[in-house]
């Protein structure tokens, strides 16, 4: 069980715009910034938005991250068939005293 | 280029302990905390603790309290990660990955390619 509540799953056809929700609590994401990641099949998580809506550089600005109030969310405009892949939320929480990641939503170009 | 090269694939039986490494390149190595985030097959990341550089410093989840060791080797510019008594749960892939900075400031923006240690008897 994952401490972050993301959708398991997220779809879209290419040229569209998809968006991924991440919920949790007061001592997370109620008081950090959430960072994004990227993990395709396989391999590595990849770093792709940090402090909400910072973009490291080599992503592409099709990703783009928010927070309004304590509801952080991943859009994906343009969406390519690379971009199937798992994203992943992150942020520190206060009161666990450590890093706690949502479960991941698989994002299927359909 | 910054480099996070782990050590190969482990097998170990239950109760038994294992030792991963993660060796740093391309960047200075002492300017940069480590983590270790796990990932079981098919399930999230999960992680696990942090340790600064100097290895002075360590912090890890409360779920590993007792059973995890993190230790540095700065002459190496390498990071190790022990699990003691090993589960079936344990099976995972597991990831070094860095940040700048402790604590909510941080993210991890190099990651290791993954070791995977498979727990069975």
């Amino acid at each position: 069980q994952s401490v972050l509540t993301q959708p398991p799953s997220a779809s879209g056809t290419p040229g569209q715009r998809v968006t991924i929700s991440c919920s949790g609590s007061y001592s997370n994401i109620g008081t950090n910034t959430v960072n994004w990641y990227q993990q395709l099949p396989g391999t590595a998580p990849k770093l792709l938005i940090y402090s909400n809506d910072q973009r490291p550089s080599g992503v592409p600005d099709r990703f783009s991250g928010s927070k309004s109030g304590t509801s952080p969310s991943l859009a994906i405009s343009g969406l390519q068939s690379e971009d199937e892949a798992d994203y992943y939320c992150a942020a520190w929480d206060d009161s666990l005293n450590g890093w706690v990641f949502g479960g991941g939503t698989k994002l299927t170009v359909l | 280029q910054v480099q996070l090269v782990q050590s190969g694939a482990e097998v170990r039986k239950p109760g038994a302990s294992v030792k991963v490494s993660c060796t740093a390149s391309g960047y200075t190595f002492s300017n940069y905390y480590m983590h270790w985030v796990r990932q079981a097959p098919g399930q999230g990341l999960e992680w696990m603790g942090i340790i600064h550089p100097s290895g002075d410093f360590t912090s890890y989840a409360q779920k590993f309290q007792g059973r995890l060791t993190m230790t540095t080797d700065t002459s190496t510019s390498t990071v190790y990660m022990e699990v003691r008594g090993l589960r079936s749960e344990d099976t995972a892939v597991y990831y070094c990955a860095r940040t700048l900075r402790s604590g909510w400031l941080g993210f991890f923006d190099y990651w290791g390619q993954g070791t995977l240690v498979t727990v069975s008897s």
